[in-house]
């Protein structure tokens, strides 16, 4: 079971640089997250995603874009690298409850990107 | 507006020794908590949640949390720690929907828990 895979693991980019993190995932969830993770922070969200063509900004969305082309994608770009993007990121799923109670999130791996 | 505490960033045991990792939460309405566990280098597991059924949850690998409502607590326990329990632990409360759908999950910063033998 594949569950949440992100690619790439690692990634080095200079000041200015622009990339693209892929998230996937095959349990048919309806919503998807992309988080940052700092030290001594936890987890900060920065978009989500309710369904395919849809998506939101979240906690710390600045320097961000994202985008749902297929319900089991979820794609985190950043279109100019900062230093202070140097984080891991990580991705996230989830099904809708049902009832007055929010269901648990699937991670992925985690993928460790620093900005020199 | 939700939040979580976790009152210890560090914790040491020896191997065998109880573990008990602290979570206190604010909720205006009735919460869903999670206990979720990384290993270095990894993504963020699952270790067991509370929605509303027992306030004594039993979750993966011996652990167990106890909802506790007029604390506002959910304590994480192990009776006997093992090696493969050093890790950072995270609390994490959830009692309302994102703008739109979705879970707000609200993370506390982490205890870092340390098996010594």
């Amino acid at each position: 079971n594949a569950g949440v895979t992100q690619t790439p693991k690692f990634r080095v980019l200079k000041t200015g640089q622009s990339m693209t993190l892929l998230c996937a995932q095959d349990m048919n969830h309806e919503y998807m997250y992309w988080y940052r993770q700092d030290p001594g922070m936890g987890l900060r969200l920065i978009h989500y995603s309710v369904g395919e063509g849809t998506t939101a900004k979240g906690e710390v969305p600045d320097g961000y874009n994202v985008s749902r082309l297929k319900k089991q994608n979820f794609l985190l770009g950043l279109e100019s690298a900062a230093p202070s993007q140097t984080s891991v990121y990580f991705c996230a799923s989830s099904y809708r409850g049902t009832g007055l109670r929010n269901t648990e999130a699937f991670f992925g791996q985690g993928t460790r990107l620093t900005v020199v | 507006a939700q939040s979580v505490t976790q009152l210890d960033s560090h914790v040491s045991v020896s191997e065998g020794t109880p573990v008990l990792l602290r979570c206190n939460y604010s909720s205006s309405y009735s919460p869903s908590l999670f206990w979720y566990v990384q290993h270095p280098n990894k993504g963020l597991q699952l270790l067991l949640k509370y929605t509303s059924a027992a306030t004594l949850v039993k979750g993966i690998n011996g652990f167990e949390a106890e909802f506790k409502k007029s604390e506002t607590s959910f304590h994480l326990t192990k009776p006997s720690a093992h090696m493969s329990d050093a890790a950072e632990y995270f609390c994490v409360v959830s009692d309302r929907e994102l703008t739109g759908g979705g879970n707000k999950l609200t993370f506390g910063t982490g205890t870092q828990l340390k098996v010594e033998l």
